[in-house]
């Protein structure tokens, strides 16, 4: 089946950094979704994206689907972006399927 | 608020015990889903439900039953569960896939989950 694998799996940053998360997957796919689970386990969504570019205020998203990966931005770090950030990808012709990466756990330090 | 709620969030049971995991999704979806998520794994699916039909399930053990009595509510019943078992639960929900129709994606929306402890 596809593979996702996110990196880095740890990241500290100061508040005010910026950062960016990866996600490699190892087959085309037809769904790619970026969230954020908080500390009390509420996945919230951040962005549907199978392909291009989107972005929502200092969040943005890219995927490229021909070389299979997905960068999630995130600029002006704030202490409440920490959490666990996981990418999911459901394969071309699956059924709903979503295959979740390991996660990068983010901490941002005030 | 997704949209989609869960309850209990929290529960403990023992090994012998019968309970139940309810699902109710608020976003006139047709597909539901439930989802494990253990400490230090990524999550897992574990059941797919489109239009009220079961589509897949991942080789869950018989102790985790699923039903699905309409597209807006999903259970997971659970009996003689096993420590191991314990775990976080979540329930999602997407639009849902016609027999015969486009494989279309959609996105999925998730619920706050059940944080389960088997004793």
């Amino acid at each position: 089946g596809i593979q996702v694998e996110q990196s880095p799996p740890d990241l500290i940053l100061q508040e005010g950094a910026n950062s960016t998360l990866r996600c490699n997957f190892s087959d085309s796919v037809n769904n790619l979704q970026w969230f954020h689970q908080n500390p009390w386990g509420q996945l919230i969504n951040l962005f549907y994206i199978p392909s291009g570019t989107k972005q929502n205020g200092r969040l943005s998203a890219t995927t490229v689907a021909t070389e299979r990966y997905s960068l999630l931005y995130i600029s002006s770090s704030q202490t409440t972006d920490s959490g666990v950030y996981f990418c999911a990808v459901e394969s071309s012709g699956n059924t709903g399927k979503l295959i979740f990466g390991q996660g990068t756990t983010l901490q941002v330090k005030p | 608020e997704t949209g989609v709620t869960q309850t209990p969030r929290h529960l403990v049971m023992g090994m012998t015990n019968k309970k139940s995991l309810k699902c109710e999704q608020h976003l006139g979806h047709n597909a539901m889903y439930w989802y494990k998520q253990s400490a230090k794994k990524p999550l897992e699916l574990m059941f797919v439900y489109n239009f009220k039909e079961q589509t897949e399930n991942n080789s869950v053990p018989s102790r985790f039953s699923p039903e699905c009595p309409n597209s807006s509510h999903l259970f997971l019943h659970l009996h003689t569960l096993q420590p191991e078992d314990s775990a976080l639960y979540l329930c999602a929900s997407s639009q849902g896939r016609r027999a015969g129709g486009p494989l279309s994606s959609y996105e999925q929306y998730f619920g706050p989950g059940t944080r389960l402890t088997v004793t």
